[in-house]
């Protein structure tokens, strides 16, 4: 199975920063990755398929990069409804998910 | 617009079954897979399954063989998953979710709102 595993594990950060999200696999996934936002409660929504494509109606300070086994979510201006959890996922073999990313307000 | 609409929380005792629906509306339902994925308390998403609902051919993860059971009724656009021997590991949310296929992988566009099943005795 392909493990994904983020980093930072939680980040704090205060409204208009810039933050970047870390996901690394186990072994090469070409550009099949998603990220996900997850607010408590809620069921996550995707933000980013095939590592950098933008999700119809997601907003534009949203962007991802990346391929093979090292990718990268960038938020460029954090604003107050963007704290949550992000997780990233691969689509090359089934379907496994990272450990997210627990971003919260500094 | 796109909706799924799963079914209501369930308590269920070691070693019962749990079926949880997903009602989808707002696109042509035989055109999309419906993936399952679940959620236990504080943990990762896990992906379980597929149903492609064109045709109904499925998918599961190896960690549900033999205990994951996913069907679609067309006629409703309901998709269904059944999991059996249930132990209280199993407790979780589960959310049902919409394949968008991009060059022949999938990603998860449309979620459910979820579904907690509870095991306990």
């Amino acid at each position: 199975d392909i493990q994904m595993t983020q980093s930072p594990s939680s980040v704090s950060a205060s409204v208009g920063d810039r933050v970047t999200i870390t996901c690394r696999a186990s072994q090469g996934i070409s550009s099949w990755l998603a990220w996900y936002q997850q607010k408590p409660g809620k069921a996550p929504k995707l933000l980013i398929y095939a590592a950098s494509s933008l999700q119809s109606g997601v907003p534009s300070r949203f962007s991802g990069s990346g391929s093979g086994t090292d990718f990268t979510l960038t938020i460029s201006s954090l604003q107050p409804e963007d704290f949550a959890t992000y997780y990233c996922q691969q689509a090359n073999s089934f379907f496994m998910f990272g450990q997210g990313t627990r971003l919260e307000i500094k | 617009q796109v909706q799924l609409v799963q079914s209501g929380a369930e308590v269920e005792k070691p070693g019962a079954s749990v079926k949880v629906s997903c009602k989808a509306s707002g696109y042509t339902f035989t055109s999309h897979a419906i993936h399952w994925v679940r959620q236990a308390p504080g943990q990762r998403l896990e992906w379980m399954g597929w149903i492609y609902a064109g045709n109904g051919n499925t998918k599961y993860s190896q960690k549900f063989q033999g205990r994951l059971t996913i069907i679609r009724d067309t006629s409703a656009s309901t998709a269904y998953m059944e999991l059996s021997s249930l132990r209280s590991e199993d407790t979780a949310v589960y959310y049902c979710a919409r394949g968008l296929a991009v060059a022949g992988v999938f990603y998860f566009d449309y979620w459910g709102q979820g579904t907690l099943v509870t095991v306990s005795s």
